[in-house]
C-alpha cells in the first residue's frame, strides 16, 4: 500500500536550533506539497514542487525556512533558526496529474521551546 | 484566488442523529472540491471529492456531499452518525486535483455524543 512517509513524527527542540523534516512521496508522484497546521491559521500551504522544481514557496518565511528536493524520492523542509511560533504540525503530500487527489503523510509535530 | 469558509467550528451531535457540516467556497475559476477527515493525532484522509458530473457524491462510510454551483456550496451530510465519526473535517478546493495546491477551510470539529 503506497504511502507518503515523514520523519521525524515528533520533534522537540529549543529556540535557535536547526530543524530538518523529511518526506518521501509516493513513487511515481511528481508533485510534492508542504502544508503547516496550527490552531490559529489552520492548514496553509508553505511550498510545493513539481518534477523537483519549486513552483511556489510564497507561504514560507524566506529568512528562516527552506525547502528542497534533492531527488525524486526525498523532499526536505528546514527551519534555521527555529522559533516558538514555528510550533505546528507539518504535513507533506504528494500527487500527480493522473490522480484527482493528494495523499498526505502522517505529519511531523514540531515543538519549539 | 480561492477561499473556503466552514461556518461551524464545532458541531456536537448525538449518536444516530443526522448531521450537516457546511462549506462555502469562492473562486474565479472552476475548482475541484474535497472533504478531508482528520482523526486525533493523525494525518488527513480524503473522504470524498467532486470533480464534475453528478453533483451528489458519496463516500464508502455513509457520508455524502452536494455541489451547488449557484450557492457556491459543498455541504457534507450523514443521515446517522456513529461515535467513530468523531473527528475534524476539512473542506478544500483546488484548480486541479493531484498536482495543484489545496486551499482549506478552518475545519469543523464533529463530536458524536453517546
Amino acid at each position: 500500500d503506497a504511502r507518503v512517509t515523514q520523519t521525524p513524527r515528533h520533534k522537540v527542540t529549543e529556540m535557535g536550533q536547526e530543524v530538518t523534516m523529511r518526506c518521501q512521496p509516493i513513487l511515481g508522484h511528481n508533485t510534492v506539497f508542504w502544508y503547516r497546521q496550527t490552531m490559529m491559521q489552520g492548514l496553509e500551504l508553505l511550498a510545493y514542487f513539481r518534477n523537483r522544481a519549486p513552483l511556489d514557496d510564497s507561504g514560507m518565511p524566506k529568512d528562516r525556512f527552506s525547502a528542497e528536493m534533492p531527488d525524486a524520492t526525498l523532499a526536505t523542509l528546514k527551519i534555521q533558526p527555529s522559533e516558538p511560533r514555528d510550533s505546528a504540525v507539518y504535513f507533506c503530500a504528494s500527487g500527480s496529474p493522473e490522480r484527482d487527489e493528494q495523499f498526505f503523510g502522517p505529519g511531523t509535530r514540531l515543538t519549539v521551546l | 484566488a480561492q477561499s473556503v469558509t466552514q461556518l461551524d467550528s464545532q458541531v456536537p451531535v448525538f449518536e444516530e442523529a443526522p448531521v450537516e457540516l457546511r462549506c462555502n467556497y469562492s473562486s474565479s475559476v472552476s475548482v475541484y472540491l474535497f472533504w478531508y477527515v482528520q482523526y486525533p493525532n493523525q494525518g488527513l484522509q480524503l473522504l470524498l471529492k467532486y470533480l464534475s458530473g453528478s453533483t451528489l457524491v458519496e463516500s464508502i462510510n455513509g457520508f455524502e456531499a452536494e455541489f451547488n454551483k449557484s450557492q457556491t456550496s459543498f455541504h457534507l451530510r450523514k443521515p446517522s452518525v456513529h461515535i467513530s465519526d468523531t473527528a475534524e473535517y476539512f473542506c478544500a478546493v483546488s484548480e486541479r486535483g493531484g498536482n495543484t495546491p489545496l486551499v482549506f477551510g478552518k475545519g469543523t470539529r464533529l463530536s458524536v455524543i453517546a
